[in-house]
């Protein structure tokens, strides 16, 4: 199957600095590509749609500054959380579509973001 | 607007009984697709099945079945004779193909444990 990576799996950053974190689709080339947010014992919670070469779009809630989404190329979404705050600390998790029919997304690992 | 309903927060069951865990969709669309996954507590999401609006075949994998029904908006999962690696946390999802572009809703899990 295809195969989506994230980078780095997990980080530990001080409130307000900024982190950013990788989604690659390895095998594929990914038109679309999605970033969840999963708090503890939660569901995955859509966060932004991003499609290559065009702005990111934002779920309701979602602070598009805070939250920096590009997606430069067919293999490559970055998110970027911005003056981090421990409210943010969360599993970010990305997945990924190619073009076709099915609309299955591959998800990629996840990233635990802690920020202190 | 489409839903995800996952009744059953937590299920605990002895190894080698059969569980099923529920999934109630709610979608205006006639073309969507829904799909399980199983997160173990590493927090990868792990694909296990993808079902289209028109196949109601049900489906067996070893000792995973599903069984779609569009008459009750249904799309529920067995596993027969569990054992305790099927502990993990299993999401439904569901993406409309016309309306929300294709995005995927979740529900909100379900918590599986087998106890030896």
């Amino acid at each position: 199957g295809a195969v989506v990576s994230q980078h780095p799996s997990w980080v530990i950053c001080k409130s307000g600095t900024s982190v950013k974190i990788e989604c690659r689709s390895l095998d594929f080339q990914a038109t679309t590509m999605f970033w969840y947010r999963q708090f503890p014992k939660q569901s995955l919670m859509l966060m932004a749609t991003s499609n290559e070469g065009s702005k990111a779009t934002y779920e309701q809630g979602v602070e598009k500054d805070k939250f920096l989404i590009n997606h430069a190329s067919l293999t490559l979404s970055t998110l970027t959380v911005t003056s981090a705050h421990p409210e943010d600390s969360s599993f970010y998790i990305c997945s990924a579509r190619g073009q076709g029919a099915g609309f299955e997304q591959f998800f990629g690992p996840g990233t635990r973001l802690t920020v202190l | 607007a489409q839903k995800v309903t996952q009744a059953q927060t937590e299920i605990s069951v002895v190894e080698k009984e059969d569980v099923t865990l529920d999934c109630v969709y709610e979608t205006r669309d006639t073309t969507y697709y829904l799909f399980w996954y199983k997160q173990p507590p590493s927090g990868e999401l792990v694909f296990l099945i993808r079902r289209n609006s028109f196949d109601e075949q049900n489906e067996i994998s070893g000792r995973y079945s599903w069984n779609f029904q569009k008459s009750t908006s249904s799309f529920n999962f067995t596993i027969t004779a569990s054992q305790v690696v099927d502990s993990a946390v299993y999401f439904c999802a569901l993406s409309e193909r016309y309306t929300n572009a294709g995005k995927s809703t979740f529900g909100d899990g379900t918590t599986l444990t087998v106890k030896p």
